[in-house]
């Protein structure tokens, strides 16, 4: 089975400095993604950024990047330069490989409270 | 690119009624479909997968089910709601296994 450990309910953080969100991991299976999704206060799920079990470069999308360390099994998010507008849950997912049915639904963290303070 | 639509956007149901949401996907064709459901303060939870129409997967038992009628049709149903039913419901789109996309949700309030 796998599972997402977000261990941060929440965090403040001054405006313009950089964020580390932290997401562990767990799973038996040689093939997985990992994914980011930021979730405003709208409800309404954000797709981040995306790491792949066998890439060999961190992740980076403007300023986000994935710190994925593989042996540690975390899959850490950076913000550089954080703005008022990254205020949000941030959650942590995985993809496993596709189940007998061939679909391959994600396993969430239970997310970190990011707020950011002007 | 991938449009999800739910509608719709706030419901709120007594206990015991029925329950009808819809999604609908434009901009592919032949996606994966999926149903989460957010309780209040706490990550997703997958209910329903589908890979292709009429073809419909359970992750968790409930009271809830799901049907795909259409390619790019998804809905989500109950014959007798619960108060535990309450919640975000939240339906996602993926093609060829790459990341997926959310539509923008339901909340549902059950009293």
């Amino acid at each position: 089975a796998q599972k997402i450990t977000q261990t941060q309910p929440g965090m403040f953080v001054q405006e313009k400095e950089a964020v580390t969100l932290d997401c562990t991991y767990d799973t038996s299976d040689p093939s997985y993604g990992l994914f980011w999704y930021k979730q405003p206060s709208s409800g309404e799920m954000i797709f981040l950024i995306y790491q792949g079990s066998y890439d060999q470069q961190n992740a980076t999308e403007g300023r986000y990047s994935l710190n994925f360390q593989k042996a540690r099994k975390s899959a850490n998010l950076v913000i550089s330069a954080s703005q008022l507008g990254d205020s949000a849950m941030y959650f942590c997912a995985m993809r496993g490989p596709p189940s007998g049915g061939g679909a391959d639904g994600l396993t969430f963290g239970k997310g970190t409270h990011l707020i950011i303070q002007p | 690119s991938q449009t999800i639509h739910q509608w719709p956007a706030t419901l709120v149901q007594p206990v015991g009624s029925p329950l009808s949401l819809e999604c609908t996907v434009e901009g592919t064709s032949n996606p994966n479909l999926y149903w989460y459901r957010q309780a209040a303060g706490r990550g997703l939870q997958l209910l329903f997968y589908s890979v292709g129409i009429g073809q419909i997967s359970s992750e968790v038992p409930q009271n809830l089910s799901a049907s795909r009628p259409q390619d790019r049709q998804f809905i989500l149903s109950s014959k007798k709601l619960l108060l535990s039913d309450s919640g975000f419901y939240l339906c996602a789109s993926s093609y060829h296994r790459v990341e997926q996309y959310f539509g923008p949700g339901t909340r549902l309030t059950v009293l």
